[in-house]
């Protein structure tokens, strides 16, 4: 397996623009989690899925953010409009059982850069 | 304060030191100790998992859970080039699905 891949790699965008981020999980996989890194804040859940349903959304922002899984091989955070202060690293990550026993698999990430 | 709390360096070290990287921690419902391993540009990946107290060794690695103290720690034996890279501490609860992250502790191992 390829492991978990996210799209793009980097997007740069200007303010109040929208931004849409893309995650294909491990084939079997029923967990999945959208996190944000910064230096100041560190890794942050946003939110997550099992079996394509969101169980926890408490750590999205604000309304400008929206997660779907349509389906269990794809996943999308979007942020519209997006401002500078959503810049970041964004990863996807997917596990079987949930992050409870630990292992989490996640993506290479894609860097955010709002101007 | 946070409920996982992890210095955030950078430690720097030479080749073949002993390295100790420590979280603290303050819910004592956390049961789930692990720790990731963050390279440049890359995604989190696991690199060992305790469950409850006590210690675990695999290789030169060994992760030490004093749940009285509320305090983890990673050491590092004979740290290599190769070791440089960001540790992130994780913890979860029995209810929990979601993984509770420290900041991470930046390491640098110098030849």
């Amino acid at each position: 397996d390829a492991g978990v891949i996210q799209s793009p790699r980097h997007e740069v965008t200007e303010m109040g623009q929208e931004v849409t981020l893309r995650c294909k999980p491990i084939s079997g996989h029923d967990y999945l989690f959208w996190y944000r890194q910064t230096m100041m804040r560190g890794l942050e859940l946003l939110i997550y899925f099992n079996n394509n349903v969101p169980i926890d959304d408490s750590g999205m922002p604000e309304d400008r953010f929206s997660a779907k899984m349509p389906n269990a091989s794809f996943s999308t955070l979007k942020i519209q409009p997006s401002e500078p202060r959503d810049s970041a690293v964004y990863f996807c990550a997917s596990s079987t059982g949930g992050g409870q026993y630990g292992e989490l698999f996640f993506g290479s990430g894609t860097q955010l850069s709002v101007l | 304060q946070k409920e996982v709390e992890q210095d955030p360096g950078p430690l720097s070290v030479p080749e073949g030191a002993i390295v100790s990287l420590n979280c603290t921690y303050s819910n004592s419902a956390f049961q789930y100790f692990m720790w990731y391993r963050q390279y440049s540009r890359k995604g989190p990946e696991l690199l060992m998992y305790t469950y409850s107290s006590g210690n675990k060794e695999d290789g030169r690695f060994t992760a030490q859970v004093d749940k009285s103290s509320k305090y983890i720690s990673l050491f590092i034996r004979d740290s290599q080039p190769s070791d440089s890279a960001t540790y992130l501490c994780a913890l979860n609860s029995n209810s929990g699905y979601a993984l509770n992250f420290g900041k991470g502790t930046s390491l640098l191992v110098t030849p």
